[in-house]
């Protein structure tokens, strides 16, 4: 069975700019889950989607969104960078909105200058 | 407000060692799930256990072992006779359920982790 796959491994962006994120879930998993791993700043939860919905969100400004596609593929956009969103992120999924646990992706990771 | 601490930043072991984890949660919740996960040098995070509030039993895989205990909101983990491969970071996370369903609300919050290095 293949894992949680994220593209593109590396990615190195301009403040200001906008970044695409993109995750594929394990097959059958239908909740995609995005974190954030910045240094000294530790996991933090971003957003989840399911089913094509968002089902909570972090606390994050509203310049980091995502979507999920009817595959259940998920999208994570970045826009306006700035330098603090350099860090690793990490997608995970699971089964459905019922706990589960989550399956992480090997992140992309995320560089602002 | 749900926390978790691992007080334990970092830990240095030799090789066959044992070695304990420590993970302090705070939630107001009643139902709620714990997790264990291990971060390798490589960067993926890998699952470890799943417990939820209501199972309070121990549980032993291999070499790891976990301990819950409710009493003291901890939920410890433990690797006998430790192995070079165990050098990763630990990190412990919780889960608080929905009130509407009692599924989880999504979102793991984690702890900072432990950073294991385990010497030959």
């Amino acid at each position: 069975e293949a894992g949680v796959t994220q593209s593109p491994t590396h990615l190195i962006k301009t403040r200001g700019q906008q970044a695409t994120l993109r995750c594929s879930p394990i097959s059958g998993h239908t909740s995609v889950y995005w974190y954030q791993q910045a240094l000294g700043l530790g996991l933090q939860f971003l957003l989840w989607y399911d089913e094509g919905e968002e089902r909570n969100r972090g606390n994050f400004p509203p310049r980091f969104s995502g979507r999920q596609f009817p595959n259940y593929s998920s999208e994570l956009n970045v826009n306006a960078l700035e330098l603090e969103d350099s860090a690793l992120y990490l997608c995970a999924s699971s089964r459905g909105t019922f706990l589960h646990e989550q399956y992480f992706g090997p992140g992309t990771r995320l560089t602002v200058t | 407000a749900q926390k978790v601490t691992q007080a334990q930043t970092e830990i240095s072991v030799v090789e066959k060692e044992d070695v304990t984890l420590d993970c302090v949660y705070e939630t107001r919740d009643t139902t709620y799930y714990l997790f264990w996960y291990k971060q390798p040098p490589s960067g993926e995070l890998v699952f470890l256990i799943r417990r939820n509030s209501f199972d309070e039993q121990n549980e032993i895989s291999g070499r790891y072992s976990w301990n819950f205990q409710k009493s003291t909101s901890s939920f410890n983990f433990t690797i006998t006779a430790s192995q070079v491969v165990d050098s990763a970071v630990y990190f412990c996370a919780l889960s608080e359920a929905r009130k509407d369903y009692g599924g989880s609300q999504g979102n793991l919050i984690f702890g900072k982790g432990t950073k294991l290095s385990v010497k030959p």
